[in-house]
């Protein structure tokens, strides 16, 4: 079975600080990674996607990915309140059409 | 706008009806999904379609069945509605297989 895992939360931070949201996947074939903000109530909306080892940064976003380790991780600095939201993980290899999604790490961003 | 769209936004209906939702993207995308999302917000793929064939079909029922008339549309027909289909349904589409995934605005289904 590949699982994706990520710690459901919720993480709270206050505005200004790092928020570390951190995901593991079992299934060593994996290519593509993929960081998604849903709002309660909304669609998942793509943050970043990162695809080989070491550090992706886009504004305020921070993506990190070592394959080795099986670890992505996403790094949002200066958090603002608007950032509150569950992020969800996505990890899918190139050998199928099968992306498997995290249950989601909720984030609170607290003024 | 360029989008991935669905209709109905809401769908009550009554256990054993049949029901359809349908999804439209003008994106020029080459693929297209349908998510399940529970009550635990766990957002499951159930079907993908690839130029109008079918790639993976996850063990969902029977009941659910894709329908893809073109590229552009794949939409979800789905029999003998169970309580248990209660949840949320996106669309999504993407470029090409390994390219990242946009999500349509959902569809909630609720099965009294």
């Amino acid at each position: 079975q590949k699982e994706v895992e990520q710690n459901s939360g919720p993480l709270s931070v206050p505005e200004g600080a790092i928020a570390s949201l951190n995901c593991t996947y079992s299934d060593r074939g994996s290519q593509s990674f993929f960081w998604y903000r849903q709002y309660s109530g909304k669609s998942p909306e793509l943050i970043m996607s990162i695809y080989s080892n070491g550090d992706k940064e886009d504004g305020r976003f921070t993506a990190q990915l070592n394959k080795a380790s099986q670890y992505v991780s996403l790094l949002i600095r200066d958090s603002q309140p608007s950032d509150s939201a569950t992020y969800l993980c996505a990890v899918k290899d190139w050998g199928n059409n099968d992306m498997r999604f995290g249950a989601g790490t909720r984030l609170t961003v607290k003024p | 706008d360029t989008a991935v769209s669905q209709t109905p936004k809401y769908l009550v209906t009554q256990m054993g009806n049949d029901k359809s939702i349908k999804c439209e993207q003008n994106l020029g995308h080459d693929t297209m999904y349908w998510y399940k999302q529970d009550s635990k917000k766990f957002l499951k793929i159930m079907f993908s379609y690839n130029n109008k064939e079918l790639i993976i079909n996850e063990t969902v029922p029977n009941r659910f069945s894709p329908k893809s008339p073109d590229k552009a549309h794949l939409n979800l027909h789905i029999n003998s509605l169970e309580l248990g289909d209660s949840a949320v349904y996106f669309c999504a589409s993407s470029l090409a297989e390994e390219s990242e995934q946009f999500f349509g605005p959902g569809t909630r289904l609720t099965v009294l």
